[in-house]
């Protein structure tokens, strides 16, 4: 089966760095994504991880450990923006065709606070 | 601005009633899907479409009706809805079912069903 955990709600000061951690379990992993979707907006791409390490973009980070089933995004410089929902997404690959179907978790919201 | 554009913002209809939701996009991808997202949920996958062709449907009730006319475009035809049926519904697209790239989404439709 699949199973995506992530912390229903977090808060941070403007300014400051959190970390929203998501573990996950899928018997075909082929990637992970994290989006941001802002309350009542469409979820926007912020990161891929497909292999084990750190990718930085800017503000925002991303660490996927694969054989723990894990990772985890960094925001740092926190701004009052940056209160949203935050969703961990895995591809589980499936089927015929090569159809890598895209999993979310239920999301994290964090609330940016000044 | 999103590059895939999803028409009419808002919608509310009775359970007798017919009505279209509209997606585009003119990124060239040839891969496009219906996600369904509940408040506080993650969105749910419906329907994927590939090279026009209808590729998963996720078991969705037949009062949900896709359509994929063009490589461009895709609707989602309701009739007898239900009340819980009441949801944002997110459209998104990527250049193939197979690409590791990410989904990108339109702004959705929030739709309730009185």
């Amino acid at each position: 089966g699949q199973n995506i955990d992530q912390p229903t709600e977090m808060t941070a000061t403007e300014g400051a760095i959190v970390q929203i951690n998501c573990t996950y379990q899928t018997s075909g992993f082929n990637g992970l994504f994290w989006y941001q979707q802002h309350a009542g907006e469409a979820p926007t791409f912020l990161s891929y991880n497909v292999l084990d390490g750190l990718e930085e973009k800017g503000r925002f980070s991303s660490f996927l450990s694969r054989s723990k089933g894990y990772s985890y995004l960094l925001l740092k410089e926190l701004q009052m923006k940056d209160s949203a929902s935050y969703l961990c997404a895995v591809r589980d690959r499936r089927g015929s065709g090569g159809y890598n179907k895209l999993i979310f978790g239920a999301g994290t919201r964090l609330a940016v606070h000044p | 601005d999103t590059e895939v554009t999803q028409t009419p913002k808002h919608l509310v209809m009775g359970m007798t009633n017919k009505k279209s939701l509209k997606c585009e996009q003119h990124m060239g991808h040839r891969a496009m899907y219906w996600y369904k997202q509940k408040a506080k949920k993650p969105p749910e996958l419906m329907f994927v479409y590939s090279y026009e062709k209808l590729s998963i449907n996720e078991s969705v009730p037949s009062r949900f009706s896709p359509e994929c006319p063009n490589s461009s475009l895709l609707n989602l035809h309701l009739h007898a809805l239900q009340p819980e049926d009441s949801a944002l519904y997110l459209c998104a697209s990527s250049p193939s079912v197979q690409t590791n790239s990410p989904l990108h989404f339109g702004n959705g439709t929030r739709l309730t069903v009185t």
